[in-house]
């Protein structure tokens, strides 16, 4: 068993529509979660980066974590097409920054 | 736009070839690090370098081999590469190697092996 799961998708919404994408992971040792954005043929983008439990919003995008279920949820509001990408989860405990586990990502389509 | 830089964009490269990917970062970060992402897959950690030392290498082949010139520069020098390390190569960089630093991911070299 993996230790991130991401929900695979992919998945594809209207323009406007409130979008929820969801990972769950095993270790207990993370304490750092990220959601980065990837467009085709690009680096990853870091979106949003939370640090144990709780929920941060930033514009349209809201991140939750809740470390007593080991879920994470990053929400979009009002989805536009330039949403469209790949969204990865990554989780990192208390070592080094670049050891993160990544989920397999969620690939978003927002149709105009 | 990312401020890590990677050149080239794309590389294709025979078996036999010597070649290397470049990657420039103007944060004043001191922690530099390669990662490899195939089609549909996250980035798989390659190598770290925390002030201009190696400080951590996930087993990667030989054939692999990096080099970090000075705090803002970062190379990947590739020798006798096989086509399945046909890949996205990332760079990055964060300020420390300690946790909770935020990675900035370069736009990444395409690598084409034939």
């Amino acid at each position: 068993q993996k230790e991130v799961e991401q929900d695979p998708g992919p998945l594809s919404v209207p323009e406007g529509a409130i979008v929820s994408l969801n990972c769950t992971y095993s270790n207990s040792a993370f304490q750092y979660f990220m959601w980065y954005r990837q467009y085709s043929r690009k680096g990853p983008e870091l979106l949003m980066y939370t640090y144990s439990s709780g929920n941060k919003e930033d514009g349209r995008f809201t991140a939750q974590v809740d470390k007593s279920s080991k879920y994470i949820s990053l929400f979009i509001r009002d989805s536009q097409p330039s949403d469209s990408a790949t969204y990865l989860c990554a989780m990192s405990s208390n070592t080094n920054a670049g050891k993160s586990t990544f989920g397999d990502g969620t690939t978003l389509t927002v149709k105009p | 736009d990312t401020e890590v830089t990677q050149t080239p964009k794309h590389l294709v490269m025979g078996m036999t070839n010597k070649k290397s990917l470049k990657c420039e970062q103007h944060m004043g970060h001191r922690a530099m690090y390669w990662y490899k992402q195939k089609a549909k897959k996250p980035p798989e950690l390659m190598f770290v370098y925390s002030y201009e030392k190696l400080s951590i290498n996930e087993s990667v082949p030989s054939r692999f081999s990096p080099e970090c010139p000075n705090s803002s520069l970062l190379n990947l020098h590739l020798h006798a590469l096989q086509p399945e390390d046909s890949a996205l190569y990332l760079c990055a960089s964060s300020q420390a190697t300690g946790a909770g630093n935020t990675i900035y991911f370069g736009e990444g070299s395409w690598l084409t092996v034939v």
